[in-house]
């Protein structure tokens, strides 16, 4: 089994709701990341935990939180959204985190966030 | 600092022919390559994994190669089909940044 599920596939949301995207492996990978794409843009990393702990956050906004309860999940809890932070959210998973070297990188289909 | 150059940007076949894509990278210190598909508004789907010590690898009808002296991968997909219209992407983890650095992709359309 080689999925990464994410849920939802869809989410509208205005700027003051809070809601969470979540992600799930169930390939014993022990790091999970988030990335955002925009249209015809390529990814951009978000945040990479490796064996439940945060390992590298790039910059990304407050209003991001990420979560791992478990080596098998992952979230994300949106908070005062902007428009501009509408896009494509993809979740990942590989054997080990990408910065020791060999780990094939696995992505879910995407939740696509629209911020009213 | 890594920088993933995916020439062209775009690319129209008729079916049958056989293509190639380009990846470039500026740092040749890198662990691997890796080759994705994305199919509009989908996530991406693993194509191909070469580790810095391989030069090529296979499946079906894709075979990617990795030249780490030159800075170039590409991405030979033989006998296309409409099926393979997509975008490619590729990615090089490693490099000075340990991070994965994708290009920005080529969309390939191959006609019937």
């Amino acid at each position: 089994d080689t999925e990464v599920t994410q849920t939802p596939k869809h989410l509208v949301m205005g700027m003051t709701n809070k809601k969470s995207l979540k992600c799930e492996q169930h390939m014993g990978h022990r790091a999970m990341y988030w990335y955002k794409q925009k249209a015809k843009k390529p990814p951009e990393l978000m945040f990479v935990y490796s064996y439940e702990k945060l390992s590298i956050n790039e910059s990304v906004p407050s209003r991001f939180s990420p979560e791992c309860p478990n080596s098998s999940l992952l979230n994300l809890h949106l908070h005062a959204l902007q428009p501009e932070d509408s896009a494509l959210y993809l979740c990942a998973s590989s054997q080990d985190e990408f910065a020791w070297g060999t780990g094939e990188l696995f992505f879910g289909e995407g939740s696509r966030l629209t911020v009213l | 600092k890594q920088e993933v150059t995916q020439i062209p940007a775009a690319l129209s076949v008729p079916e049958g022919e056989n293509l190639v894509l380009n990846c470039s990278f500026t740092d040749s210190a890198i662990y691997n390559l890796q080759w994705f598909r994305q199919d509009p508004g989908k996530g991406l789907t693993s194509l191909l994994l070469i580790q810095s010590s391989q030069r090529e690898q296979t499946s079906g009808r894709l075979n990617a190669s990795l030249d780490k002296s030159s800075g170039r991968s590409t991405l030979y997909i033989a006998a296309s089909q409409p099926g393979d219209s997509a975008t490619y992407l590729c990615a090089a983890y490693g490099g000075s940044q340990g991070n994965l650095i994708f290009g920005k992709g080529t969309k390939l359309s191959v006609k019937p």
